[in-house]
């Protein structure tokens, strides 16, 4: 199984900021047919369901805001938050959508000071 | 829009078995797999298996191999995901999502059922 290594686990930061969030594959998930990388992150604010952000590393679902930007390839990825808003507040999840199992990071809680 | 609407929380003994639903609406069903998801406190989320809702063809995590077995009901839209032989350690908030095939991330999520086992 692909292991998947998110950090950091959690980060505290003022609104407007800049955010950070990291996920490592424990082997690559860039396609060679394609050029792909099959990677996806995920939006769980409390109470509900995950939320699709951004798939095949860099694209965004219909609907994300611009300020969610993903990027990496290979093994090391990074979901960047432009300019926080207090609506960010949630768990970030990465995954990978490579082979099967598909396999989670643990997630990264984000908190609005 | 499109919804997986899931079925309603689940009480139940250790040793026992529960069935839960996942109904679609809004789009092709036949067109997108249904996978399941497991989401505990201590171990995140976990991927569980998808069926293939046209053929009724199914991929399990070899962790869950087992414990859950999957079917679909074409004619209502429906998905299921029966988890037998419970303990506490099944105790867990069960998600359907839909892909278009797979491997694929999941766009859309149903809201979620929480199963407790407990005597």
């Amino acid at each position: 199984d692909i292991v998947m290594t998110q950090s950091p686990s959690s980060l505290a930061v003022s609104a407007g900021e800049t955010v950070t969030i990291n996920c490592k594959s424990s082997q690559s998930l860039l396609s060679s047919g394609n050029q792909k990388n099959y990677l996806a992150w995920y939006q769980q604010k409390p109470g509900q369901s995950p939320k699709l952000l951004i798939y095949l590393a860099s694209t965004r679902e219909s609907g994300v805001p611009d300020r969610f930007i993903g990027s990496g390839s290979g093994t090391d990825f990074t979901l960047t938050i432009s300019s926080v808003q207090a609506e960010d507040l949630a768990d970030y999840y990465c995954q990978q959508h490579y082979s099967y199992p598909l396999t989670f990071g643990s997630g990264t809680k984000l908190e609005i000071k | 829009q499109v919804q997986l609407q899931q079925s309603g929380a689940e009480l139940a003994k250790p040793g026992s078995s529960v069935k839960i639903s996942c109904k679609a609406s809004g789009y092709t069903f036949t067109s997108y797999y249904i996978s399941w998801i497991k989401q505990t406190t201590g171990q995140g989320l976990e991927y569980i298996g998808y069926i293939n809702t046209g053929s009724g063809g199914t991929n399990y995590n070899e962790k869950f191999k087992g414990k859950a077995t999957l079917t679909v009901d074409k004619s209502s839209s429906t998905a299921f995901m029966q988890l037998s032989s419970l303990t506490p350690d099944d105790s867990a908030v069960y998600y359907c999502a839909r892909s278009h095939g797979g491997p694929r991330a999941f766009d859309y999520w149903g809201q979620g059922v929480m199963v407790t086992v407990s005597s």
